[in-house]
């Protein structure tokens, strides 16, 4: 099993309309929880992070925790083409103290 | 903004050769990385520095090291390449905000061995 699973995609989606992207993680000692965005071609950069269960929102971003059933997700609302790309969830497990486990990734693509 | 740069951003060598990718950051971080990621997949763990004189392997084996005389720079080396080589390589450097690294990454260094 790996450490970080997600759907690989690619997830399509029309513009305007609400982006789900799901993660689910194996360590249940996992401390913190970031989403990073990563256009063809280029690296990632992190657009989101989350520690506590709940809903963490950031302008047309939302993260969500789950913990006892060791799942994150990321909404995107009113989505744009400028949206397409892979979205990388990625865990801090406890035992790993900084080490930042990621997955492979969900291709979003945003049509026009 | 972050500020950590990768050189050089392709390269194309042949099998046998020594190679160094640089990596330098000007953000006084001291934690850095080296991850390796194929088309695809997932970025793995190759190297990491709590700081100056401090190299740690990551989780996924390589025959690359590392060094760290200062702080601001984290450069990896191949010392034979080798078609199995052939990848992505993302150095990173991270700061503690709100208790968790948050990771900054440099532009990548994409490497073929021919």
């Amino acid at each position: 099993q790996k450490e970080v699973e997600q759907n690989s995609g690619p997830l399509s989606v029309p513009e305007g309309a609400i982006a789900s992207l799901n993660c689910t993680y194996s360590d249940r000692g996992s401390q913190s929880f970031f989403w990073y965005r990563q256009y063809s071609g280029k690296s990632p950069e992190l657009i989101m992070s989350i520690y506590s269960n709940g809903d963490k929102e950031d302008g047309r971003f939302t993260a969500q925790l789950n913990k006892a059933s060791q799942y994150v997700s990321l909404l995107i609302r009113d989505s744009q083409p400028s949206d397409s790309a892979t979205y990388l969830c990625a865990v801090n497990p406890w035992t790993g103290g900084f080490k930042t486990i990621f997955g492979a990734g969900t291709r979003l693509f945003v049509k026009a | 903004e972050a500020d950590i740069y990768q050189t050089p951003r392709y390269l194309v060598i042949g099998t046998g050769k020594k190679i160094t990718l640089e990596c330098s950051q000007t953000m006084g971080h001291d934690k850095m990385y080296w991850y390796q990621q194929d088309p695809g997949m997932e970025l793995h763990l190759i190297h990491y520095s709590y700081g100056v004189n401090s190299t740690e392997k990551g989780d996924l084996s390589s025959e690359s090291t590392v060094s760290r005389i200062r702080t601001e720079h984290f450069p990896l080396t191949l010392e034979s390449a080798r078609p199995s080589h052939t990848s992505q390589y993302l150095c990173a450097s991270s700061v503690d905000r709100e208790g968790s690294e948050k990771l900054f990454f440099g532009s990548g260094t994409q490497l073929s061995v021919l």
